[in-house]
């Protein structure tokens, strides 16, 4: 039972335009929600996260919206570059102490 | 501020021994969890402690187990290995426990079976 997916596996995008990522999730008890990059060889790196208390945070370039009654989340890159090239991951928490579920992951490409 | 550390980052062992790794998270942080991640099933939830106790334990069998010390250090131990249990081993560490505290992860021990 995937309790979080992102049905994208892959994204490509020009630099300068945005990069949308996708995240769905099925248990309502989540309540916290974070997006990691992560490069081959590298543990994953925390971007931004947000709280079922709110539907929009934004960190720079970066911001996630989440829709509650959809179960849905998204991560947008404006303006994307190439060093945003590389695997997202959206996470979901708040059921258990230290528990994060993890989505399988979307190779983001960014060309020059 | 250093990030959580993990060592080592490469080991290849041998079906049937056993591994310990070892994990230093960011200072002052007390909660530290580990995670699988695998081509196959990507990155799943093995455990959590905070302030030496097991808090959360995810759905792995009892060859895997871990421990936290005082000074919230964390070792996990895979006894009788597996050539399944080649993965990435990634060490996460936040300030506190529950919701609302980012997790921050290490870079990883690459354990290849043999």
């Amino acid at each position: 039972d995937q309790q979080v997916k992102q049905n994208s596996p892959s994204l490509s995008v020009q630099e300068g335009r945005i990069s949308i990522l996708n995240c769905d999730y099925t248990n309502s008890m989540f309540d916290y929600f974070l997006w990691y990059k992560k490069y081959p060889a590298e543990g994953p790196t925390f971007l931004i996260s947000i709280s079922s208390i709110k539907d929009k945070n934004e960190d720079g370039r970066f911001t996630v919206f989440l829709n509650k009654s959809a179960k849905h989340l998204s991560l947008h890159i404006v303006p994307s570059q190439p060093g945003d090239s590389a695997v997202y991951f959206c996470a979901s928490g708040g059921t258990s102490y230290g528990k994060l579920t993890f989505g399988q992951g979307t190779i983001l490409t960014v060309h020059p | 501020k250093a990030g959580v550390t993990q060592t080592p980052r490469y080991l290849i062992k041998t079906r049937g021994q056993q591994v310990t790794l070892s994990c230093s998270p960011i200072s002052g942080h007390r909660s530290v969890s580990w995670y699988q991640q695998t081509p196959g099933q990507g990155l799943q939830f093995l455990f959590e402690y905070f302030s030496e106790t097991q808090r959360n334990k995810g759905n792995f069998p009892g060859r895997f187990s871990g421990r936290q010390f005082s000074n919230s250090r964390s070792e996990m131990n895979v006894s009788t290995l597996e050539l399944g249990d080649s993965a990435l081993y990634l060490c996460a560490s936040s300030l506190g426990t529950g919701a609302g505290n980012t997790i921050y992860f290490g870079e990883g021990s690459w354990l290849t079976v043999v």
